[in-house]
């Protein structure tokens, strides 16, 4: 079983409504997480990085979430654009440990 | 040229066939590292180097054959590959090899085995 779990694994959401992405983690001891966007075709870039003690951190209209507690992340993209359209990754690293685990990724689809 | 970048974008070759991919990075880091990124599954580590030397394989088969000259570049040599083989594979780069660390991706190779 995958340590990153993400849900849904696609959606469609029209222009300019908002949308939450959830990333569940069993990664233990847990360092930092990351949410990557991945437009079709590109390499992943890094949106935002979270480590133990930050709940909230926002790049734009790109805001995640953590809940190192109950192992839970979310990115909320608001007034969403065309260009939102990409795989959006969850990615958790582990105390210690070089490793990166990766989810399968949420694949977003905005149509006008 | 600025970031990580990789040659060619894309890649056919048949099973008989040999070829390289090559990856370049320009931000002064330590550490690169080879993925394998195939539909619906998370990325999988390849291969990572920091200071030019292989720290890890990840049970790699032996028909992927990595190579670190110097700490910008990174090659993977391809030889008698398999149709399954066929997939994104992309480099990223990191300043040393550590999870605290951002890694940084090239646009990637797409890699076609016929």
């Amino acid at each position: 079983k995958n340590q990153v779990e993400q849900s849904p694994q696609s959606l469609i959401i029209l222009e300019g409504k908002n949308c939450t992405l959830q990333c569940n983690y069993t990664v233990s001891p847990f360092s930092n997480l990351r949410w990557y966007k991945q437009d079709t075709g590109r390499g992943p870039v890094s949106l935002t990085i979270m480590t133990f003690s930050e709940n909230t951190k926002s790049n734009g209209r790109y805001t995640a979430t953590l809940d190192a507690d109950t192992k839970q992340s979310s990115l909320h993209i608001t007034a969403s654009q065309l260009s939102d359209s990409a795989s959006y990754i969850c990615v958790v690293s582990a105390s210690g440990n070089n490793r990166l685990a990766f989810g399968k990724g949420n694949q977003v689809v905005v149509i006008p | 040229e600025t970031g990580v970048t990789q040659t060619p974008r894309h890649l056919v070759m048949g099973m008989t066939n040999k070829k390289s991919l090559k990856c370049e990075q320009h931000l002064g880091h330590n550490a690169m590292y080879w993925y394998k990124q195939s539909a619906k599954k998370p990325l999988e580590l390849m291969f990572v180097y920091n200071f030019k030397e292989q720290t890890e394989n990840n049970s790699v088969p032996s028909r992927f054959s990595p190579e670190c000259p110097n700490s910008s570049h990174l090659f993977l040599h391809l030889h008698t590959l398999q149709p399954e083989d066929s997939a994104l594979y992309l480099c990223a780069s990191s300043q040393v090899a550590q999870g605290s660390y951002e890694q940084y991706f090239g646009p990637g190779t797409r890699l076609t085995v016929t």
